[in-house]
């Protein structure tokens, strides 16, 4: 059975402090690692799809990298606007759904 | 539409009540999930449309959660005799079949309570 793993639970920041999220995973063979963000009171917003180790992207201040067994989600510089629980996901080959670790509940403080 | 709409977006039931939560996936998509998310936990994997077809439906919790999708498009998840423990997020997510770069695109969900 896939299993996800995310540490920490929360995350306070002040503004400007860098940081990183960790994604650890257990899967039969992966397919694709996903970053989702979730606000209050919505829906996970995709981010980032990583297929293989070694891979990186980046968007804005999020870096997202995955090796064989987890995946970081590296925060540079964060601004308030940041604050939300950031969703890791895994899916196996020949596989369709999306496994979900419980998420990092991110603050960052003015 | 732009966007997975779903409804209604709140949802208050009596235990016991029957209650039917609606989602309007991207018009194209080909791939629908529903998933339930808890409070403070991930999203949990219930079922699988690909088009009209239900194929996978192992994440249902009991044989009172039903969901169809029989025109390929708009879908329903039926919850049969609620119980306080089907208090929960109820989240849809489309996506065109095997394209991965742009992941699923989530509907806000549906919050239901159930009294």
């Amino acid at each position: 059975e896939d299993q996800v793993t995310q540490s920490p639970e929360a995350l306070r920041l002040q503004e400007g402090e860098s940081s990183s999220l960790n994604c650890s995973y257990t899967v039969s063979g992966l397919r694709g690692l996903f970053w989702y963000r979730q606000d209050p009171g919505k829906g996970p917003e995709f981010l980032f799809t990583l297929y293989s180790a070694g891979e990186e992207k980046e968007k804005e201040r999020l870096k997202a990298t995955l090796t064989k067994k987890e995946s970081f989600l590296h925060i540079t510089a964060p601004k308030p606007e940041d604050s939300a629980t950031y969703l890791c996901a895994v899916q196996a080959v020949n596989d369709y759904k999306l496994s979900f670790g419980a998420g990092t509940t991110v603050t960052v403080r003015a | 539409g732009a966007g997975v709409s779903q409804s209604p977006r709140y949802k208050v039931a009596k235990r016991g009540q029957d209650v039917a939560l609606r989602c309007d996936p991207i018009s194209g998509h080909v791939s629908l999930f529903w998933y339930q998310q808890a409070l403070g936990q991930g999203p949990e994997f219930l079922t699988y449309f690909q088009n009209e077809a239900q194929l996978d439906k192992s994440g249902l919790p009991s044989d009172r959660f039903f969901a169809e999708r029989p025109e390929g498009s708009v879908s329903t998840l039926k919850i049969q005799r609620t119980q306080q423990e089907d208090s929960a997020v109820y989240l849809c997510a489309s996506s065109h079949r095997g394209f991965l770069d742009y992941g699923y695109t989530f509907g806000s969900g549906t919050r239901l309570t159930v009294v």
